[in-house]
Parts: structure tokens; sequence; C-alpha cells
């Protein structure tokens, strides 16, 4: 069954920290993954996305890693601002019937602290 | 920028009435979804729309609910006759095409459906 899995369902951490959100996936036939950023009552803006062939990617103090043969990825948030605060979600994307599906994780809420 | 806007921002409606929801996707895209969340949930998908007809459709997409874009801007969703578990945030999100094989999905800010 294709799905997508991330931990941890919450975190807290200080303005200025870094951290890192993981995400876990069994999608096939894999073609891409995403991950967004959503603010509470807000649609989901897009962070990153990776193929297959791509390991790591990087929009500003945001960098995701993927490793399709372990099927795990994660986001690092370097040096982190109150405005970080909001839903990360992880969405993986495969080719179903010849056109892209997207399957979306639950979502890691990131609060930033003063 | 360009962006994917939904109208209205929040509906409530009454058990058994009829809803549409609208959206007005970026131009020059190709694909169209539908997506609900369910307050505290994740996101899940409803149904896709290329070329004028639906392309894929979730299970959750029952015969209550309907797509269509009647012209060349609005992409509505319409549901027919609404539960109390049809209250979700709705996303509507639009992606053009490229010769890579995919294209960024951009969403809407969503459309706050109450039904009481």
């Amino acid at each position: 069954k294709n799905q997508v899995e991330q931990s941890p369902q919450s975190l807290i951490i200080l303005e200025g920290k870094n951290c890192t959100l993981q995400c876990n996936y069994t999608v096939s036939p894999f073609s891409n993954l995403r991950w967004y950023k959503q603010d509470t009552g807000r649609g989901p803006v897009s962070l990153t996305i990776m193929t297959f062939s791509e390991n790591t990617k990087s929009n500003g103090r945001y960098t995701a890693t993927l490793d399709a043969d372990t099927k795990q990825s994660s986001l690092h948030i370097t040096a982190s601002q109150l405005s970080d605060s909001a839903s990360y979600i992880c969405v993986v994307s495969f080719l179903s019937g010849g056109y892209n599906k997207l399957i979306f994780g639950a979502g890691t809420r990131l609060a930033v602290h003063p | 920028e360009p962006e994917v806007t939904q109208t209205p921002s929040h509906q409530v409606t009454q058990m058994g009435q009829e809803v549409i929801l609208r959206c007005v996707p970026i131009s020059n895209h190709l694909y169209f979804y539908w997506y609900r969340q369910i307050l505290g949930q994740k996101v899940e998908f409803l149904v896709s729309f290329y070329n004028n007809e639906i392309s894929e459709k979730s299970e959750i997409f029952d015969d209550q609910f309907s797509v269509e874009r009647p012209d060349g801007s609005n992409f509505t969703l319409k549901i027919r006759s609404t539960k109390l578990e049809d209250s979700a945030m709705y996303f509507c999100a639009s992606r053009g095409t490229t010769g890579y094989g995919y294209t960024e999905a951009f969403f809407g800010q969503g459309t706050r459906l109450t039904v009481v």
C-alpha cells in the first residue's frame, strides 16, 4: 500500500536552532518527492521537489535530502525563525494510469519559540 | 507571482444543501485537482481533471461530488447534498506541464466548508 510516514508528529524548538524532519515512504512507482509548508488554515506551499536522481536540494534555509534506496527523506531547517512555525508535509508522487498522483504525509507540526 | 485563487474562503451550509466551491487555477496550467483536509487530519486527494474530463478520483469522490470547468478560467467542485462529515478545508491545485515529466503543483488558500 502506498504510504507516507512522517516523524516526529510535532516538534518545539527555540528560535535560531536547527531541526530535521523525517519522511519514510512506501510508494511505487516513485516519481518525485516534495516538501510543503502549511500555515494553519492555509494551503500548502512548495519548498522543494526532488526526483529519483537528486540527493539534496536547498531552498534558502531549507535543505531536503532523498535516499531513494532506503525510501527516506529529510527536511533540515537552519537557524529557525518564528515564521517557520507551521506544518511541514512530505508528499510523494507516483505514476498511476499515466498521471502523477500525490500521497500526503500527516505532517510534522513545528513550533518555534522565542 | 501567479496564484490559485479560491472562493469563498469560508462557507457555512445546512446539511442536505448543495454547495459549489470555486477555483481559478493559474492561467496556463493544464491539470487541476481538488483535495480536502478534515480538521487535524492529513490532506486527502479527491479528484484530478485534465483535458475537460476527470482523469482520476478517489473513493471519497462519490456521486455526491462533481467537478466542472464551465469556462476557460474557473474550476468548480459541487457537493449536491452536504453531510456533516463533508465539513473540511477544500483545496484546489493546478499544475502546468513540461517535457521533464513533473511540474510543481500550486495550491489555493482553501475554502473552509462547515456543514451544520
